[in-house]
């Protein structure tokens, strides 16, 4: 069954450096998601992006937050100058499409711990 | 943010027996539900949805109510399993939106 993938499994990065997380979605998928999970809080919705630009974000995607689909397969999430307060499970997810019905699919998650 | 609440933190049920976990939302423009299961260190997994023209959805041992005059939507699991041990999230969708916005989870825990 296709399957929604993340790299790496955890990262670990010292305040203020750049990270980027990498995500390969379901490859038939045209939607994709960024989600995150702090430790002991609520899943909450980071951004979506479809046709190679941001569809919808909330407010906690500011600038120091960008996506990016590289190439065919690939989907990046980039933060360019990590806080501590950034620590928590990031998840991405796709979707074939975003009609009524439509259901996200998620990756088993990125664990950035920022030191 | 608590558009969506699910109240019980925990939930514990005998395997065989009927597990029911609640979810209540306040925005009435939700028009799309989904629950998802959880296990640690995993991504959320999903399990069934149901949209608002609908009361009902059923899936195997899955079914989901939802009662859109009371904002609220339960999932039932018969009968239950030890291997559905785990965190059930509930998330919504408001119509002309993508994202989804989640519950605190329930944890479920099935005993033999």
């Amino acid at each position: 069954e296709p399957e929604v993938t993340q790299t790496p499994s955890h990262q670990v990065t010292q305040m203020g450096q750049e990270v980027i997380l990498r995500c390969v979605p379901i490859s038939n998928h045209l939607y994709f998601y960024w989600y995150r999970q702090i430790l002991g809080q609520k899943v909450e919705f980071l951004v979506s992006f479809y046709n190679n630009e941001i569809s919808e974000k909330s407010e906690i995607f500011d600038d120091q937050f960008s996506v990016e689909r590289p190439d065919g397969s690939n989907f990046t999430l980039k933060i360019r100058s990590t806080k501590l307060e950034d620590s928590a499970m990031y998840f991405c997810a796709s979707s074939e499409e975003s009609g009524v019905v439509d259901t996200q699919y998620f990756g088993p998650g990125t664990r950035l711990t920022v030191l | 943010d608590q558009q969506v609440k699910q109240n019980s933190p925990s939930l514990s049920v005998q395997e065989g027996r009927i597990s029911i976990l609640n979810c209540d939302y306040t925005n009435s423009m939700f028009d799309y539900f989904l629950w998802y299961k959880k296990y640690p260190a995993e991504g959320p997994t999903f399990l069934i949805s149901i949209s608002s023209i609908k009361d009902k959805n059923e899936d195997g041992r899955f079914t989901v109510f939802l009662n859109k005059s009371a904002k609220h939507l339960s999932l039932h699991i018969v009968p239950s399993q030890p291997g559905d041990s785990a965190v059930y999230f509930c998330a919504a969708r408001r119509k002309g939106f993508q994202k989804l916005v989640f519950g605190t989870g329930t944890r479920l825990l099935v005993s033999p």
